[in-house]
């Protein structure tokens, strides 16, 4: 069965330290992995995908994110937290099609909502 | 700049009064989903098109349907809310080619009295 963990409900930093938030997956086959951030009363904002190529993937508002096949994860960093960057943050890998073709239907961690103190 | 438009973005309802939310969008994007999310959960997928062709997931409930008379526009109806029903609903375009992320709407926030 296809799913994505996030272990963490919550992850507190302050402001100008490196944050990361975890996500481990299990698929079959290659992963296409997503983060996406909410804030609130918002819809969800795309941050960065990782299809294939470089492990390392870079995205917006200074996040970046590694995949690691062998431990099957694809944690979301940042090298200096901004409390403007708390929100809550969903992992997500695009669902295998059962029969064939193409699907971006997406399968969603459980979120992990990410604090930055002043 | 293209984007998806929900309306309206608050909604309030009665007991078993349908209602409908619309989404609309200028991404000319092949696919449309709807979600529905509760407190800070992960979005729940309810259904989506791709083109014309409807995709309905195997745990929504018959309350919930559907209707893309075009590209750009997609609703979704409400036939009896329930108060279980109040949640934010989310739309959610992306094109067809696989590995494409979706762009999300803002969502409609839906209250059930």
């Amino acid at each position: 069965a296809q799913s994505v963990a996030q272990p963490e409900d919550q992850v507190n930093v302050a402001e100008g330290n490196p944050l990361t938030v975890k996500c481990t997956y299990s698929v079959s086959g290659n992963p296409y992995l997503f983060w996406y951030v909410q804030y609130p009363n918002r819809g969800l904002q795309f941050l960065l995908k990782y299809i294939t190529g470089d492990n390392l993937v870079k995205g917006s508002y200074g996040f970046e994110a590694e995949f690691n096949k062998s431990q099957t994860s694809f944690h979301l960093k940042k090298p200096s937290a901004l409390v403007s960057d708390s929100a809550l943050y969903f992992c997500a890998v695009r669902a295998k099609p059962l029969y064939g073709g193409a699907t971006n239907k997406l399968i969603f961690g459980t979120g992990t909502l990410l604090a930055v103190q002043p | 700049d293209a984007m998806v438009i929900q309306n309206p973005r608050y909604q309030v309802t009665q007991f078993g009064k349908p209602v409908t939310l619309s989404c609309s969008q200028t991404l000319n994007h092949n696919v449309m989903y709807w979600y529905q999310q509760k407190s800070s959960q992960a979005p729940k997928l309810l259904f989506h098109y791709y083109d014309k062709d409807f995709n309905n997931e195997a745990d929504t409930p018959d309350n919930f349907q559907s209707r893309r008379p075009n590209t750009s526009f997609c609703f979704l109806d409400i036939r009896s809310p329930g108060l279980g029903d109040a949640a934010m609903y989310l739309c959610a375009t992306s094109r067809a080619t696989t590995g494409n992320e979706q762009f999300f709407g803002p969502g409609t926030r839906l209250t059930v009295l």
